[in-house]
């Protein structure tokens, strides 16, 4: 197993242009979170999975923003008519349920999306 | 709403010199995370805190958590330049993960030779 992945790396879009980004969870992770970071914060959660129950989803930043799990193993993160403050690193991360109070979670290396 | 405060927010430091970072949270929490996170990269877990006086230390970090008081510490022993990155603290609401985790702004940490 080699971690959380996510796709892609770098992403550069035109203002007003939808953009998609993947997140492979650890496989037997069944829990799925979603956070942007904006330069010089910390982490802020948008959204949460359980299998493919999307449970949380009100922190989403507004409705142009949207995610699935359709099985309960990768997850997608969209926004719809992207604005230059969207630009930020969004971060995926997978822990195994109770494991949480043990092992914590476990994020993937991000996506940096430019909206010029 | 949990608030998480951590201070400093920068520090500069020399090699073999010992500090403490400080992270605050406003509400009642069953879990506190620390995390490394180096340019460009994502973040490391180092330490998971669970209960009102847990310690744990891993190297030259030592955390400790004061449930209590609403605060976890981060020590710094005699610093090397590698642990040069930014951490942060991070809460978990009491009872489970779907609030997701409230970070801290961050500690910019640069140890110099």
């Amino acid at each position: 197993d080699t971690g959380v992945s996510q796709n892609p790396r770098h992403k550069i879009t035109k203002r007003g242009q939808n953009v998609t980004f993947r997140c492979d969870p650890i496989s037997e992770h069944n829990r799925l979170y979603w956070y942007r970071q904006t330069l010089g914060q910390g982490p802020e959660f948008l959204t949460y999975f359980q299998n493919e129950a999307q449970l949380e989803k009100s922190r989403l930043l507004s409705d142009r923003f949207s995610a699935e799990r359709p099985k309960g193993s990768f997850s997608t993160l969209e926004i719809q008519r992207t604005e230059q403050g969207d630009s930020a690193m969004y971060l995926c991360a997978s822990s195994l349920g109770t494991g949480e109070m043990v092992y914590g979670y476990t994020f993937g290396s991000g996506t940096r999306l430019t909206v010029v | 709403e949990l608030k998480v405060e951590q201070n400093p927010l920068f520090l500069s430091m020399q090699e073999g010199k010992n500090y403490t970072i400080y992270c605050n949270y406003s509400t009642t929490s069953d879990r506190l995370y620390w995390y490394r996170q180096d340019p460009g990269k994502s973040l490391e877990s180092l330490f998971v805190l669970l209960s009102n006086g847990a310690v744990k230390q891993e190297g030259r970090l030592m955390a400790s958590l004061d449930t209590k008081a609403r605060l976890s510490t981060l020590h710094i022993t005699a610093a090397v330049h590698d642990l040069s990155a930014t951490y942060f603290c991070a809460v978990g609401a009491t009872g489970g993960g779907a609030d997701g985790l409230t970070f801290g702004k961050g500690t910019h940490l640069i140890i110099q030779p």
